[in-house]
């Protein structure tokens, strides 16, 4: 089975910290993503990457950077953490086998409470 | 640019009754439709996919989902659903750009089942 895990479940933070959140997928996925999930408006898409060192902006990219540095690991990062970044964190992962229709698998969640 | 619309934000549904979830989606290229599958407290896994053929498609636990490219439909259905049922659902497409550009997802329909 293919697991992603993501590096906690919940986090609290203040105002201004950066933050960190990891991702980490065992199949060898080629493509991995970030998506954000709010109460009435689903899930948006922060950040994917289709290979190491790639990375492409979302719908929502303003306010987050990523790092992909290995292959199996995707980060999420705040530079300045703000009240409104305050969200469920959902990290996915597919594979690249050239149809355009992969199924992806998605983490637990990292709950992001910013104080 | 693709869309997705979830007509419904909630749905309460007697248990072993039938029911279906509304999805419409927008798009000017050829799709692929998703159904995905929240139960509490988790991450979300895909219940079944369209990606070409016959427009019927069936997933797991019992759902199915019909494809109507006339009316730009994906509705989900099952005939007896359990309390076991519910979650929140989530309508995705992916566009031209396939897998690796990320999902575009409706804001959810939270399925309650009522015992």
């Amino acid at each position: 089975d293919v697991k992603v895990t993501q590096s906690s479940r919940y986090l609290v933070k203040r105002t201004g910290e950066k933050v960190f959140l990891e991702c980490v997928q065992d199949m060898d996925h080629e493509n991995m993503f970030w998506y954000r999930q709010d109460p009435g408006l689903g899930l948006r898409l922060i950040y994917f990457s289709y290979d190491v060192k790639m990375k492409e902006k979302g719908d929502i990219p303003e306010g987050y950077s990523v790092s992909r540095e290995k292959k199996e690991r995707f980060s999420l990062i705040l530079e300045s953490a703000s009240t409104n970044q305050t969200s469920m964190y959902l990290c996915a992962s597919s594979s690249d086998s050239g149809v355009l229709t992969d199924t992806q698998y998605f983490g637990p969640g990292t709950r992001l409470t910013v104080l | 640019a693709q869309s997705v619309t979830q007509l419904d934000s909630q749905v309460p549904v007697f248990e072993e009754a039938p029911v279906e979830l509304r999805c419409n989606y927008s798009s000017s290229v050829s799709v692929y439709l998703f159904w995905y599958v929240q139960y509490p407290n988790q991450g979300l896994q895909l219940l079944l996919k369209y990606l070409s053929g016959s427009t019927l498609v069936k997933g797991i636990n019992g759902f199915e989902a019909e494809f109507n490219k006339s009316q730009t439909s994906f509705h989900l259905r099952k005939p007896s659903v359990h309390i076991s049922d519910t979650a929140e659902y989530f309508c995705a497409v992916s566009g031209s750009g396939g897998g690796a550009d990320g999902l575009t997802f409706g804001k959810g329909t939270h399925l309650i089942i009522q015992p």
